[in-house]
């Protein structure tokens, strides 16, 4: 069975400064995707971004970008130029390519950004 | 393009009553996905159905718990017998029918509070 460590509960950075979030996983599957989503206090949960396991290039959106380590099994989110409505829960996620293509998530980093 | 609608937002139930939530995945998506948020925690799968059928329930408690997304319709999540241990927040998730695990594309929850 997978597993999703996210060993930071809490974190607070400085409005425009850089913060990472880091998540490790466990798994034997060879082939899977790895997303990071954000739940602000709406609770709505939001897609920040993806990485699919085969490509070897950190996947970035604007602010957003990971550092997608393969043989370590780790999967950190970088934010550059933290702004306020970034301030929620980040999870990290864990899918498998085929199967029940179920997400395994774990159980969060409470962001702050302050101003 | 509308996204994943669920409702309702916000159900109270009193113990022994029974509560149906109702999810609505975005168009052209037919595969549907339930998972629960008991507080400060983590998503965790309950269930996953494509059209009229059921794919994998690995998540879904043994009792009282049912899912189903017919031909038409929503699908729908029901909870016979409520418990106030079934108070949490419930999210429908949706994606495309690929062969590959897809991003999965998430509604704003019900919550359920069992008084």
């Amino acid at each position: 069975a997978q597993t999703v460590t996210q060993s930071q509960p809490e974190m607070s950075v400085q409005e425009a400064e850089t913060v990472t979030l880091s998540c490790t996983y466990d798994t034997s599957e060879s082939n899977y995707y790895l997303f990071w989503y954000k739940q602000p206090p709406s609770r709505q949960m939001i897609l920040v971004i993806r990485q699919e396991a085969y490509k070897q290039q950190n996947a970035t959106e604007n602010r957003f970008s990971v550092n997608f380590q393969k043989a370590a099994k780790s999967f950190s989110l970088k934010i550059s130029d933290s702004q306020l409505g970034d301030t929620a829960m980040y999870f990290c996620a864990f899918g498998a390519q085929g199967g029940s293509e179920k997400l395994v998530f774990g159980k969060g980093t409470k962001l702050t950004v302050n101003p | 393009n509308a996204g994943v609608m669920q409702n309702p937002r916000h159900l109270v139930r009193r113990r022994g009553q029974e509560a149906r939530l109702r999810c609505s995945p975005m168009k052209g998506h037919s595969h549907v996905y339930w998972y629960r948020q008991l507080p400060e925690e983590g998503l965790k799968f309950m269930v996953y159905l494509q059209k009229e059928n059921i794919i994998d329930e690995s998540g879904m408690p043994k009792e009282r718990f049912s899912a189903e997304f017919p031909k038409e319709g929503p699908s729908i999540l029901r909870i016979q017998q409520v418990v106030r241990g079934d108070s949490a927040a419930y999210f429908c998730a949706s994606s495309p029918p690929q062969f590959q695990a897809e991003t999965q594309y998430f509604g704003p929850g019900t919550r359920l509070l069992v008084l």
